[in-house]
């Protein structure tokens, strides 16, 4: 079994300020991570997605992500934010890439407010 | 061109009716998800259609019954609705694989279901 723990449920940020949003999990396998965007009224968009390789993991809209599997963590960062990032955030694990595995866990979202 | 288009956006009705949102993929995808998003916005997997057939179907009340007549479309099905069925419900695919390396799945607008 698997799970995710955003431990921030809202983070308020001033503009072309840095953020981190933070993202823990725990599976019992290999984990496959990633990010989705929502904006109001809106489904979800992958943001970046970490499947092996490079633990440092870019992505859109300035985006980036660090696995940490020591930790068990991938927060996602961005170095100076916009108004038009604000929105809910998702993390979310699968234990593989196949079948009944592939089946995301989402956590339970983190809302970035930007502030002018 | 949408990719992943669901009808309708809102359904408001009473408890008790029967009820059914439509969800259609022109990403020629042969994978599709139904996800329930509660007032929290905790999103969890309700169902995932591979090829036509259910590969996951988590702990749903039956009163839910998902329907796939082609791998391009996975409809969702609501017996005698009850008021804890209020939420907004999301549809997504992705590839399996071999056939994919991005292993993305992408969702639908959402259909906000209010049980009155």
């Amino acid at each position: 079994a698997q799970s995710v723990t955003q431990l921030d449920s809202q983070v308020p940020v001033f503009e072309e300020a840095p953020v981190e949003l933070r993202c823990n999990y725990s599976s019992s396998v290999s984990v496959y991570l990633f990010w989705y965007v929502q904006y109001p009224n809106q489904g979800l968009q992958l943001l970046l997605k970490y499947l092996s390789g490079s633990t440092l993991v870019k992505g859109i809209n300035g985006f980036e992500a660090e696995f940490n599997k020591s930790q068990t963590s991938f927060h996602l960062r961005k170095p100076s934010v916009h108004i038009s990032d604000t929105a809910e955030y998702f993390c979310a694990v699968s234990g593989g890439l196949s079948g009944s595995a592939r089946q995301l866990t989402f956590g339970s979202g983190t809302q970035l407010t930007v502030l002018p | 061109d949408t990719a992943v288009s669901q009808t309708p956006k809102y359904l408001v009705t009473q408890m008790g009716n029967d009820k059914s949102i439509k969800c259609e993929q022109n990403l020629g995808h042969d994978t599709m998800y139904w996800y329930k998003q509660d007032s929290k916005k905790f999103l969890k997997i309700m169902f995932s259609y591979n090829n036509k057939e259910l590969i996951i179907n988590e702990t749903v009340p039956n009163r839910f019954s998902p329907k796939s007549p082609d791998k391009a479309h996975l409809n969702l099905h609501i017996n005698s609705l009850e008021l804890g069925d209020s939420a907004v419900y999301f549809c997504a695919s992705s590839q399996e694989l071999p056939h994919s390396t991005s292993y993305e799945q992408y969702f639908g607008p959402g259909t906000r279901l209010t049980v009155t």
